[in-house]
């Protein structure tokens, strides 16, 4: 799992509630990416960002956010406008080169009571 | 659009014997691919990779993978199995010069039987 660290490993909301999932790395990646796993579908991009203070949005963004103020953490937000949210999430970092390979955290298992 | 095919949701070896996890790709451009293996309730650790050259790539843990651009594929093998190869495995790729990052396959659950 390398320098990225992903907290908490088990978390456990209501439905309507917001929830923070954070992501820090020590690489000095300047890229930084959010993915959901849902059993036999394999992993999903919700958010990307290349850069502090820049981000876009992946192939499932709708009801998450993120914020990049700092090169080090890459938060998610999972909103109550997340319909089914019960997932596994993973963070990833990498350099800016395309050919580079993209390290994982550990994952959060986020479920929705 | 790219796209990651693992046709195999189960692979199942007996231990010593070789091992073979099958991936296949759909790019318009050149892919740069990827092998990636996830055990229970843990993030993915990268295992090898394709950018370039050789076709023939090596990896960690004696797994290694072949790229095969007419049939574009990009199998992941191993010649040897051990019981601690068993997890899932994930293939994705990414292509040269896309704004789009990784795309990953279903993913295969390796089972290695003792």
């Amino acid at each position: 799992d390398g320098g990225i660290t992903q907290s908490p490993k088990y978390l456990f909301r209501k439905e309507g509630q917001n929830v923070t999932l954070s992501c820090e790395q020590n690489l000095n990646h300047d890229a930084m990416y959010w993915y959901r796993q849902d059993p036999g579908q394999g992993l999903r991009l919700i958010y990307y960002s290349q850069i502090v203070n820049d981000f876009q949005k992946g192939d499932i963004a709708e009801g998450y956010s993120v914020s990049r103020e700092k090169k080090e953490s890459f938060p998610l937000t999972v909103t109550s406008a997340q319909k089914n949210p019960t997932a596994f999430y993973l963070c990833a970092s990498s350099t800016s080169r395309f050919e580079d390979t993209q390290y994982f955290g550990p994952g959060t298992r986020l479920t929705v009571l | 659009a790219q796209s990651v095919a693992q046709p195999e949701d189960q692979v199942n070896v007996a231990e010593g014997n070789p091992l073979t996890v099958k991936c296949t790709y759909s790019v318009s451009g050149n892919p740069y691919l990827f092998w990636y293996v996830q055990y229970p309730n843990r993030g993915l650790q990268f295992l090898l990779k394709y950018i370039t050259g050789d076709n023939l790539v090596k990896g960690s843990y004696g797994f290694e993978a072949e790229f095969n651009k007419s049939q574009t594929s990009f199998h992941l093998k191993k010649p040897s199995a051990l019981v601690s190869d068993s997890a899932l495995y994930f293939c994705a790729v990414r292509v040269s010069g896309s704004a789009r990052q990784l795309t990953f396959g279903s993913g295969t659950q390796l089972t290695v039987l003792p």
